[in-house]
């Protein structure tokens, strides 16, 4: 099962930033927050992760909460191209490894 | 960032032939290869875990004789899925990792006729 929930669907005004929120309350301690985008047929992409500490990247900032049961995503300038589906993930340790189990996500509409 | 490609892009096939899909990571070494599959508007569905060298882990409900995966080489795996048929119709994702993070390429649609 998805260790996270997320908001079904959020707009967003073009230009304007987009805040999509995520809650992960289960988390380990050692477990990191991943955040995923698909484009309408298309392969997630990767944007950003992280583990305790805030994230900037040249996509997005990732904020997690001190408790780390919940985290956001900030997409500062959303333009048209941000519409998408926004998978906050938190992975599930196998031995060795691990592995990534996908919720519903978030449907980003950013609208002119 | 890492590039993972898949091919073919999109097939269509007869029902009760098999269909080969490979996953390639193309600028790293990926011990660990992952494959999803995705029906319209809904979200990915892991299948199982693939491992170079070993044997594929599935997910519980997923057939292993139906979806047959190798991961042969460093840098491929493929996914064969077996007597296809219409309801095998999806929206194949394969992804890699490498290091900490996941990686996915750009998906195989699989149309069964």
């Amino acid at each position: 099962d998805a260790k996270t929930t997320q908001p079904p669907s959020m707009d967003c005004a073009e230009g304007r930033a987009a805040n999509l929120p995520c809650n992960h309350s289960t988390i380990s301690g050692n477990e990191y927050v991943y955040w995923y985008r698909q484009i309408h047929s298309q392969g997630p992409q990767y944007i950003i992760h992280g583990l305790k500490n805030n994230e900037t990247n040249e996509m997005a900032s990732l904020i997690i909460t001190e408790d780390r049961k919940s985290s956001t995503l900030i997409l500062p300038h959303a333009t048209l191209r941000d519409t998408a589906v926004y998978y906050c993930i938190v992975r599930v340790a196998l031995a060795g490894g691990f592995k990534t189990i996908f919720g519903a996500g978030t449907r980003l509409f950013v609208k002119a | 960032g890492a590039v993972v490609s898949q091919h073919p892009s999109r097939v269509i096939c007869k029902s009760g032939t098999s269909v080969k899909i490979e996953c390639r990571s193309l600028d790293f070494q990926a011990t660990t290869m992952f494959w999803y599959r995705q029906f319209p508007k809904k979200s990915l569905m892991l299948m199982a875990t693939s491992n170079e060298g070993s044997k594929a882990t599935y997910e519980q409900g997923v057939e292993k004789d139906k979806f047959l995966i190798n991961h042969a080489s460093l840098t491929l795996s493929t996914l064969t899925v077996t007597s296809a048929h219409p309801e095998d119709s999806s929206f194949y994702i394969c992804s890699a990792r490498n290091g900490e993070t996941q990686y996915f390429g750009p998906g195989t649609r699989l149309l069964v006729l």
